[in-house]
């Protein structure tokens, strides 16, 4: 099955520090998708992309979308303690029926 | 976007019994999707679910194991079978808006531990 490589696994930073992930797969997807999971509860979406090449920002996230469509990168800038947690990439083929594939996860400790 | 809520948010089972998790919508969806996160993992597609018809599952999940129910457009409810220790994961719910470009939204999960 299709498969996202996610990466780094996880990170230690300090605050302020500016956070860059990424994922690539074998596979083209037509949305790619960053969520954020904190413990005990379920992902919420923090960027969406649906163009290749296109590149979106939310507050102190910017997230791009790659031009090949096999991959996509979540940079946060002067990370801040709330943003602990992890990170989700996921892709998408096709419409609200498919469901996402999701890379494993990127594990981000902030230290104040 | 739309609102799921799962329930329960979590519980503690003991082996050789089941445990049915629901999810409700606050709005019409096509599709559900229920996902299993083992500890410290990514999640895992178990099974799309459709409203009227049978869900379709990944493989390596079984519809003994996991049977499924879609009786309407804005609710589901997955089983967890005849639980062992294995089966100590978080399940969770997802669903998206019907159409292209539309994201997945989330219930909050159901973290499951059988002893």
């Amino acid at each position: 099955g299709q498969q996202l490589n996610q990466s780094p696994q996880s990170m230690f930073i300090q605050e302020g520090e500016d956070v860059s992930m990424n994922c690539t797969s074998s596979s083209i997807f037509n949305t790619w998708l960053w969520y954020k999971q904190d413990p005990g509860e379920g992902p919420v979406l923090l960027i969406a992309l649906y163009k290749a090449g296109e590149l979106t920002s939310n507050g102190r996230l910017t997230a791009q979308f790659g031009i090949t469509r096999k991959d996509s990168f979540l940079n946060i800038s002067a990370s801040i303690p709330s943003d602990v947690g992890i990170y989700f990439c996921a892709g998408q083929l096709g419409s609200g029926n498919t469901p996402l594939v999701f890379g494993k996860g990127t594990r981000l400790s902030v230290i104040a | 976007s739309a609102v799921i809520s799962q329930k329960p948010s979590r519980d503690i089972c003991q082996r050789g019994t089941s445990l049915t998790i629901q999810c409700q919508v606050d709005s019409q969806v096509t599709m559900m999707f229920w996902y299993r996160q083992q500890p410290g993992q990514s999640l895992t597609l178990i099974a799309t679910a459709n409203q009227g018809s049978e869900a379709t599952y990944e493989s390596g999940f079984v519809i003994d194991k996991f049977p499924i129910s879609r009786p309407n457009l804005t609710f589901s409810t997955l089983t967890v079978s005849n639980m062992s220790p294995e089966d100590s994961s978080i399940y969770l719910c997802s669903s998206r808006i019907a159409g292209w470009n539309t994201e997945a939204f989330f219930g909050q999960g159901t973290r499951l531990t059988v002893v």
